[in-house]
């Protein structure tokens, strides 16, 4: 079945810093991707999204590359700001017309320190 | 504002006794969900639905029950079954099943069994 590898957290950087959060996916077709924030005790928020080979999707400063021939959708932001730190969320969705249930990682919790 | 709403935030039940979670949405969505989030752990689906009087098992229903009587709500019980109920819950909605299509979480109930 369809699944999804996140980068075990927690991740720790210094305001401005360089974030990476690698995500990788196995499913059949070419599902929908997915990056979700969740905040402390809070729901979860769409960041960015992708639905096709080579599409970028972008939100906020984050980043995220649909890269088919990886089977990869790692998350990049620039310069991290204390506002980032929360848990983010891979995910993919199967094929428009299919099974239509989002497939999550186990999440990355990022703090940022001042 | 438009969004979903779930009710209450904390929820504490006795063991042994059948609890409500309650989600209503007023985005006129089609597609409803309800997922379950452990410490350290992605997101499992409990049930979905997609269209009114309509529902399906999702990777983790037993002991729990839904309905979908009304397009903007989507109950979730957790019956005596369910031997490890303390969780935070997630429900979520979208405009249709589609596997592109956006999902928009609530703020969730965090239920605890004492």
């Amino acid at each position: 079945g369809d699944s999804v590898t996140q980068m075990e957290g927690p991740v720790t950087l210094s305001e401005e810093a360089f974030l990476t959060i690698n995500c990788t996916y196995t499913a059949t077709g070419y599902p929908s991707l997915f990056w979700y924030v969740q905040y402390p005790g809070e729901g979860l928020q769409l960041l960015l999204k992708a639905t096709k080979a080579d599409d970028k999707g972008s939100n906020k400063g984050f980043e995220a590359t649909y890269r088919k021939e990886t089977t990869s959708f790692h998350l990049e932001k620039g310069s991290v700001q204390v506002s980032d730190s929360a848990v983010y969320f891979c995910a993919l969705s199967p094929l428009a017309g299919s099974a239509r249930q989002l497939t999550f990682g186990s999440g990355t919790q990022l703090t940022v320190l001042p | 504002d438009g969004g979903i709403t779930q009710s209450p935030k904390y929820l504490f039940r006795k063991e042994g006794q059948n609890v409500t979670l309650s989600c209503e949405q007023n985005l006129n969505h089609d597609a409803m969900y309800w997922y379950r989030q452990d410490p350290g752990q992605g997101l499992r689906l409990i049930y979905y639905s997609q269209i009114v009087n309509d529902f399906q098992k999702g990777d983790i229903a037993e002991g729990y029950s839904v309905s979908r009587e009304k397009k903007e709500s989507f109950p979730l019980t957790v019956t005596s079954a369910q031997k490890n109920p303390t969780a935070f819950y997630l429900c979520a909605s979208s405009i249709d099943g589609g596997g592109d299509s956006e999902a928009f979480f609530g703020q969730g109930t965090r239920l605890t069994v004492v």
